[in-house]
């Protein structure tokens, strides 16, 4: 069973460097979306991937963040100049869109960022 | 604006006894629903889902209650073992947005006691 895998699982950075985060979804998996996760809250959207179509960006995802995901299959997420306020567990999630009614998301084991 | 509530952080269960988690929301537009299980260190792990045409969904020993008028669902776990402590996060799709994306909400600390 490959579910969806995520790289690095820790990274640890100083503020201002640049850090990149991958995504391995689910094989078969055409819907792809990263949230970001904070202590003490649920995870919040980010952005979403259908194929290689990046459809929709939160607010929260200032121009410092970048997403990719290049002939629809892994994604990256790119943190540009990291502000310690970007200490987070960032989720990625996959699913498979169908023509019923919804599609269940399932999750990475997230990547730790901590910017010292 | 917390579109997706879980008012109580923490829930306490005996083994064996019933585990009962709830959660708000406020978008009527919202059309699916799901619970996460997530244990530190791990990405959620999808456990059940409704649709908003349903009431109610069964897998083992995990029930979900859907309460369309009042916005409000629960999460029963009967019974509850002590491998069930974990966090515990509703979440919902739809509204305006057709992505699928979800909206979560702030997640409930289960400790089942042996």
């Amino acid at each position: 069973d490959t579910g969806v895998s995520q790289n690095p699982r820790h990274k640890i950075t100083k503020r201002g460097q640049n850090v990149t985060f991958r995504c391995d979804p689910i094989s078969e998996h055409n819907r792809l979306y990263w949230y970001r996760q904070t202590l003490g809250q649920g995870p919040e959207f980010l952005t979403y991937f259908q194929n290689e179509a990046q459809l929709e960006k939160s607010r929260l995802l200032s121009d410092r963040f970048s997403a990719e995901r290049p002939k629809g299959s892994f994604s990256t997420l790119e943190i540009q100049r990291t502000e310690q306020g970007d200490s987070a567990m960032y989720l990625c999630a996959s699913s498979r869109l169908t023509t019923t009614f919804t599609d269940t998301q399932y999750f990475g084991p997230g990547t730790r960022l901590t910017v010292l | 604006d917390q579109q997706v509530k879980q008012n109580s952080p923490s829930l306490s269960v005996q083994e064996g006894r019933i585990s009962i988690l709830n959660c708000d929301y406020t978008n009527s537009m919202f059309d699916y629903f799901l619970w996460y299980k997530k244990y530190p260190a791990e990405g959620p792990t999808f456990l059940i889902s409704i649709s908003s045409i349903k009431d109610k969904n069964e897998d083992g020993r995990f029930t979900v209650f859907l309460n369309k008028s009042a916005k409000h669902l629960s999460l029963h776990i009967v019974p509850s073992q002590p491998g069930d402590s974990a966090v515990y996060f509703c979440a919902a799709s739809g509204g305006s947005s057709n992505t699928g994306k979800l909206i979560f909400g702030q997640g409930t600390t289960l400790q089942v006691k042996p």
